[in-house]
């Protein structure tokens, strides 16, 4: 497709279950970068990919998280032993050749009980 | 501080106001600024890169002041689709974006 893609869509888990996010770039984007926003606030910035090696992943809270992106184009967040607390939207987005345009994908929304 | 601070809001104006929202930033070594738009329950989307110079884009004006460390973003004539929440960005170290806690605005009819 065009525009970045997101999947799944929704995901209600239950606590201290493993979770895995996939988000596919638009094509021929180095960049991608996965956020996690709650309701009533911005992005916060999670980790950040060029190509297949991560640039930063200082925005990853704890060691509960960690992210892929081993071909440098599809990219995959897992977070082990979810909480409650983990509950939010995760946007992944991509970049062309650092204009600083971010195109977003439309998230997953991850819910846990 | 936070990295990037914004007007609380919500705004609420009647179609027509001219309407203008603040943003603040701690990181000095910034060089990237942009405004992005949220609609409800969707992803954001770039409005509009800010330059040094200030920039417009129609109904949009830009503002940058790098010694006060401020952006702004001026809306005139103000319409119904206007509705959103509006996300001050700013890199950080030109590794990541900063993303501000967003300044939601409702245009009245």
């Amino acid at each position: 497709g065009a525009g970045v893609s997101q999947t799944p869509s929704n995901k209600v888990t239950e606590k201290g279950k493993y979770v895995e996010l996939r988000c596919d770039p638009i094509s021929g984007h180095t960049a991608l970068y996965w956020y996690r926003q709650s309701l009533g606030q911005g992005p916060e910035f999670l980790i950040y990919f060029q190509g297949t090696g991560a640039a930063d992943d200082s925005g990853l809270p704890n060691d509960r998280f960690f992210a892929v992106r081993p071909e440098g184009s599809v990219s995959t967040l897992k977070i082990q032993r979810t909480e409650r607390g983990d509950s939010a939207v995760y946007l992944c987005a991509s970049e062309a050749g650092g204009t600083g345009e971010l195109f977003f994908g439309e998230g997953s929304r991850l819910t846990v009980l | 501080r936070k990295e990037v601070e914004q007007d609380p809001g919500p705004f609420n104006v009647p179609e027509g106001a001219t309407v203008a929202f603040n943003c603040t930033y701690s990181n000095s070594a910034s060089q990237s600024f942009f405004w992005y738009r949220q609609d409800c329950r969707k992803e954001p989307k770039l409005l509009m890169s800010v330059y040094s110079s200030g920039n417009e884009d129609g109904r949009f004006t830009a503002q940058l002041n790098r010694a006060s460390q401020y952006i702004s973003l001026l809306i005139r004539d103000s319409k119904l689709s206007d509705s959103a929440t509006y996300l001050c960005v700013v890199d950080n170290y030109g590794q990541n974006f900063v993303f501000g806690p967003g300044t939601r605005l409702s245009v009245l009819p």
